[in-house]
């Protein structure tokens, strides 16, 4: 099995609403990663779990939340979040507890997510 | 800081030819560089990575030249089909975090 597998597909949410995306991996990678992308851009790199320990915050803004509760699982907490926020997010996980440039990382197929 | 560019937003090439996609890299030594494909709505898939101490790495109908020199990669899809037609990124990695390129978009005309 060589998928991380991303729910929903698709999320449309209001500004006051709470949500949550989900990841799932069974490679037995230590490292999983939150990207948020937007249209035309590339993925941007918002939080790094390592042996499920948060090892990175790219400086997100706290309404997004994440949260890792086992090795095979990863979640994103949204709450009060902005039109400015709608991307698409993207999971990712590699075989080591850090990102190694000799590793590649493994992708889902993302969230769409959409704030109105 | 680091910045990676991929020289074209988006290329289109006829069925059959070589495409070729260059990316560019500024105040950064990789030992590594990586290149992805991504379909539009999808996360990227990885597809090639080459060291700092090979010149070129081949996979298939892929090739990947990394020149440290002049910090910067080609990537070249010979005998291109329309099913090739994606999204390419570049991606680096430092800090621990992969940066990628801006990515070029390739449009095979059949």
């Amino acid at each position: 099995d060589t998928e991380v597998t991303q729910t929903p597909k698709h999320l449309v949410m209001g500004m006051t609403n709470k949500k949550s995306l989900k990841c799932e991996q069974h490679m037995g990678h230590r490292a999983m990663y939150w990207y948020k992308q937007k249209a035309k851009k590339p993925p941007e790199l918002m939080f790094v779990y390592s042996y499920e320990k948060l090892s990175i915050n790219e400086s997100v803004p706290s309404r997004f939340s994440p949260e890792c509760p086992n090795s095979s699982l990863l979640n994103l907490h949204l709450h009060a979040l902005q039109p400015e926020d709608s991307a698409l997010y993207l999971c990712a996980s590699s075989q080591d507890g850090t990102v190694k440039a000799n590793t590649e990382a493994f992708f889902g197929q993302g969230t769409r997510l959409t704030v109105v | 800081s680091q910045k990676i560019e991929q020289n074209s937003e988006a290329l289109n090439i006829q069925e059959g030819k070589t495409a070729t996609l260059t990316c560019n890299y500024t105040n950064y030594s990789p030992a590594y560089l990586q290149w992805y494909r991504q379909d539009p709505g999808r996360g990227p898939v990885f597809l090639l990575l080459i060291r700092e101490n090979e010149k070129e790495k081949r996979k298939e109908r892929l090739k990947v030249t990394f020149d440290t020199t002049l910090k910067q990669s080609l990537f070249h899809i010979t005998a291109s089909q329309p099913a090739d037609s994606a999204t390419y990124l570049c991606a680096l990695v430092g800090a621990n975090n992969l940066f990628f390129g801006t990515g070029t978009r390739l449009t095979v005309i059949p």
